[in-house]
């Protein structure tokens, strides 16, 4: 099993551009996240999703997106990318255990 | 709301001895886990050690243990005979407790780790 995976691993982004961060999961999930992660910080939670159709906003989902049309894939959207979202972008998923598996991260710079 | 503070930005060790990390966190829930993950320059998130709070027991696994005092809502991780691959940033976790695994965890600021050979 690959567990998460995410792409792209960089991305150096101009302001106002678009673009999605791709998260597969191989383990069958129900429940993914998508966390920021700034510099020198832990991290917080953008959007999750209980299923496939059901999503639900975190802590900070003020300009990004998100979708699940299927169990795998839990795709984030950034619309009209600024400065301030320059991050690193860690998928995850659990199942009904309680631990939650990580993907490798994005590194994200908006300029 | 749910906070973790880890109050130690940056420890040392030697090679081969104890160190121990300290958390804490606030909550009103009965029911929640722990968990201290640790993050490696590669950036992976790496589950260390995790604790439900109904267990009195501390949790152990090798090298690792903790000592979770409920009472003080304290979370400490000890490393034991610590190694050049335990350096990482070291983040505290807090999830409440739930029979659906949706909880988001909330984590603390963490601690960076460095070994001294």
């Amino acid at each position: 099993n690959a567990g998460v995976t995410q792409t792209p691993k960089f991305r150096i982004l101009k302001i106002g551009q678009s673009m999605t961060l791709q998260c597969t999961q191989d383990m069958n999930h129900n429940y993914m996240y998508w966390y920021r992660q700034d510099p020198g910080m832990g991290l917080k939670l953008i959007y999750y999703s209980v299923g496939a159709g059901i999503t639900d906003k975190g802590e900070v989902p003020n300009g990004y997106n998100v979708s699940r049309s299927t169990t795998e894939d839990f795709p984030l959207r950034l619309e009209l990318a600024a400065p301030s979202q320059t991050s690193v972008y860690f998928c995850a998923s659990s199942g009904r255990g309680n631990e939650q598996f990580f993907g490798p991260g994005t590194r994200l710079t908006v300029l | 709301a749910q906070t973790v503070t880890q109050s130690q930005p940056e420890m040392s060790v030697q090679e081969a001895e104890t160190v121990t990390l300290s958390c804490t966190y606030d909550t009103s829930e009965s029911d929640y886990y722990l968990f201290w993950y640790k993050q490696p320059p590669s950036r992976q998130m790496i589950l260390v050690i995790r604790q439900e709070a109904y267990k009195q027991q501390n949790a152990t696994e090798n090298r690792f243990s903790v000592n979770f005092q409920k009472a003080a809502k304290s979370f400490s991780l000890k490393i034991s005979d610590s190694q050049l691959g335990d350096a990482a940033m070291y983040f505290c976790a807090y999830r409440r407790g739930s029979n659906f695994g949706n909880e988001k965890l909330t984590f603390g600021t963490g601690t960076r780790l460095t070994i001294i050979p």
